[in-house]
């Protein structure tokens, strides 16, 4: 089966620097890769995603991009404010159903 | 902007009984899911579901559970006899339909304390 490695699994950053989260998988028909925002006490929210054709996709200070080859698709962060302090978690598809995520970093951005 | 809704937010019970943890998925969505978290570690997947039948299962997903599409709109995790382990939060999602790469959607979650 499927199975998603991510790091780190905390990272502290000041406000306004950039924050980058790095998955690895290693089911090579995994063919989609979530990324998902959670907070204290909530569900996981979908924030941005990547499917196997892109490299790279950009959503505002949102960024994710993919290396199909090296198996591997990382989530940066720009320009980070205190709200986006939350655990992120990465997953990959596989091909069916279902969905394998990593073990999540906690990000704390700091004033 | 729709929304997974899933009650109760937390329900407690003692080790032996069932408990049934109960979902409302996007309305237009077609393929739903339920997954687990332990506290501290990472989301599992647990069931998908999808024209009143089970797609896919994981070996977590035993017998002591099952889901239900009672209704039109509900959706439905049963635990028949908990387990201290069964501890966790439990979260419904929902897709579109089946296919590969769809977006699945979340809700809060139930958080399952077994005593």
């Amino acid at each position: 089966g499927e199975n998603v490695e991510q790091h780190p699994s905390t990272l502290s950053v000041q406000e306004g620097d950039s924050a980058v989260i790095k998955c690895t998988y290693s089911d090579s028909a995994s063919n989609y890769f979530p990324w998902y925002k959670q907070e204290l006490g909530k569900g996981p929210q979908l924030i941005i995603d990547i499917r196997s054709n892109v490299g790279e996709k950009k959503d505002q200070r949102i960024a994710v991009t993919l290396n199909k080859t090296a198996k591997h698709f990382s989530l940066h962060i720009t320009e980070t404010q205190p709200e986006d302090s939350a655990v992120y978690f990465c997953a990959a598809n596989p091909g069916y159903s279902t969905l394998t995520f990593g073990k999540g970093t906690m990000l704390l951005v700091s004033p | 902007e729709p929304e997974v809704t899933q009650t109760p937010s937390h329900q407690v019970t003692q080790m032996g009984q069932e408990v049934i943890l109960r979902c409302v998925p996007i309305s237009n969505h077609l393929y739903f899911y339920w997954y687990r978290q332990i506290l501290g570690q990472k989301v599992e997947f647990l069931v998908s579901f999808y024209n009143n039948e089970i797609s896919e299962k994981s070996e977590i997903f035993d017998d002591q559970f099952s889901v239900e599409r009672p209704d039109g709109s509900n959706f439905t995790l049963k635990i028949r006899s908990t387990k201290l382990e069964d501890s966790a939060m439990y979260f419904c999602a929902s897709s579109e339909g089946p296919g590969l790469a769809v977006e699945q959607y979340f809700g809060p979650g139930t958080r399952l304390t077994v005593t």
